[in-house]
């Protein structure tokens, strides 16, 4: 019962790299997220994903870009990593409705 | 706009007494609902308790309870007979049912809480 799975759990990039990150989810869940956390700040909402082939942006989206692959399945791309993205990432799930997320054991990505 | 404020950065406790995590919202949905979640050192996420704004009454699960004030728009969360295992960062969030804002589940800044032996 692997709930919601993200990949990789560190990662170093240089400025300008780019890199997926993945996320899946085995529960059936239509409502998918990423959020960054960093310190003071709590997390913040990068994307979301109400439904397989929706997706909107959060508060925080500039650099990012998403896909919702199939309704298991919701990767963020950044395309030219910055320093300013150096955080931690979680991705989250949830069925639809108001109901509690989710979460994946996040990613620790350090831009250099 | 949706927005949660936590305003205390940080919190301490005794060991076996009860504190309370302040959460205040804003939404102008008639129907969201209000999370709290932990974050020990370890870093993952775990919810601990919902709220539903039509529900009329206060959530308890475990030693966790929210104290809902609807009109106040408050989510407060209280944790009674603390353990040391309660050390970590409390998040409220809330998610919205209707229109832009549903699916969208925003949180606010965390409350660091230390239980003192």
């Amino acid at each position: 019962n692997a709930g919601v799975t993200q990949t990789p759990k560190f990662q170093v990039l240089k400025t300008g790299q780019s890199m997926t990150l993945q996320c899946a989810q085995d529960m059936n869940h239509n409502s998918m997220y990423w959020y960054r956390q960093d310190p003071g700040m709590g997390l913040r909402l990068i994307y979301y994903s109400a439904s397989e082939g929706t997706t909107d942006k959060g508060e925080v989206p500039n650099g990012y870009n998403v896909s919702r692959l199939n309704k298991r399945e919701f990767s963020l791309r950044l395309e030219s990593a910055a320093p300013s993205q150096t955080s931690v990432y979680f991705c989250a799930s949830s069925e639809r409705g108001i109901t509690e997320a989710f979460f994946g054991q996040g990613t620790r990505l350090t831009v250099v | 706009a949706q927005k949660i404020t936590q305003t205390q950065p940080g919190m301490f406790v005794q060991e076996k007494e009860a504190v309370t995590l302040d959460c205040t919202y804003d939404t102008s949905d008639p129907s969201y609902g209000l999370f709290w979640y932990k974050q020990p050192s370890s870093g993952e996420m775990i919810f601990l308790i919902y709220q539903g704004s039509y529900d009329q009454q206060n959530a308890t699960e475990g030693r966790y309870s929210l104290n809902f004030q609807k009109a106040r728009k408050s989510a407060n969360l209280v944790i009674s007979a603390s353990q040391l295992g309660d050390s970590a960062m409390y998040f409220c969030a809330m998610r919205g049912g209707y229109g832009g804002s549903q699916g969208n589940l925003i949180f606010g800044k965390g409350t660091k809480l230390s239980v003192k032996p």
